[in-house]
């Protein structure tokens, strides 16, 4: 079956440093999303992608973030100067279309921590 | 905006009890999504039951089932002959659209205990 994959599982950084998360969508999948939960919290919407274009964004999303498709297969979303509130566990989704019902396939999450 | 709240942040069940979470939620829309994630210990989140506000029907699937009572807004889960690996988090959440962001609910923790 197909699934979601995100790279790494894992990420420790430092206060101030870039990090870019990937996600591999299912491969006919047309809309992305990125969500976090901070460790004991609910889970967040960040932000949703189509068409190569972010299609809608949360608060949370600001300018620290952002979101690409680089390739045509990877999407991912880099926090330019990482704050300790940003250590969360951060998961991606993606549906086929936004026409008929689909379900959102999340991936495994990556657990970001900062130091 | 959207709301959706799960005033259980814990819940237990003794195996092959059944167990019942319940999710209220806030919106002026009329046709919208609900659904109910189960998230282990190892994060994943995974589907467990879906239910569309158009359909009357209450969603069915397999041991989960829901009780979506759309003008209380409530959307509770049901789960039958209750099991050890159904011990997660569960959360509720809310969709306006098909390929909407998902509003989620504070969670249950559920416990299955033997």
């Amino acid at each position: 079956e197909p699934e979601v994959t995100q790279t790494p599982s894992h990420q420790v950084t430092q206060m101030g440093q870039e990090v870019i998360l990937r996600c591999v969508p299912i491969s006919n999948h047309l809309y992305f999303y990125w969500y976090r939960q901070i460790l004991g919290q609910k889970v967040e919407f960040l932000v949703s992608f189509y068409n190569n274009e972010i299609s809608e964004k949360s608060e949370i999303f600001d300018d620290q973030f952002s979101v690409e498709r680089p390739d045509g297969s990877n999407f991912t979303l880099k926090i330019r100067s990482t704050k300790l509130e940003d250590s969360a566990m951060y998961f991606c989704a993606s549906i086929y279309n936004g026409i008929s019902y689909n379900e959102q396939f999340f991936g495994p999450g990556t657990r970001l921590t900062v130091l | 905006a959207q709301t959706v709240t799960q005033s259980q942040p814990e819940m237990s069940v003794q195996e092959a009890e059944t167990v019942t979470l319940s999710c209220t939620y806030d919106t002026s829309e009329n046709n919208y999504y609900l659904f109910w994630y189960k998230q282990p210990p190892s994060r994943q989140m995974i589907l467990v039951i879906r239910q569309e506000a158009y359909k009357q029907q209450n969603a069915t699937e397999n041991r989960f089932s829901v009780n979506f009572q759309k003008a209380a807004k409530s959307f509770s889960l049901k789960i039958s002959d209750s099991q050890l690996g159904d011990t997660a988090m569960y959360f509720c959440a809310f969709g306006e659209t098909s390929g909407s962001r998902l509003t989620f609910g504070e969670g249950t923790q559920l416990t299955v205990n033997p």
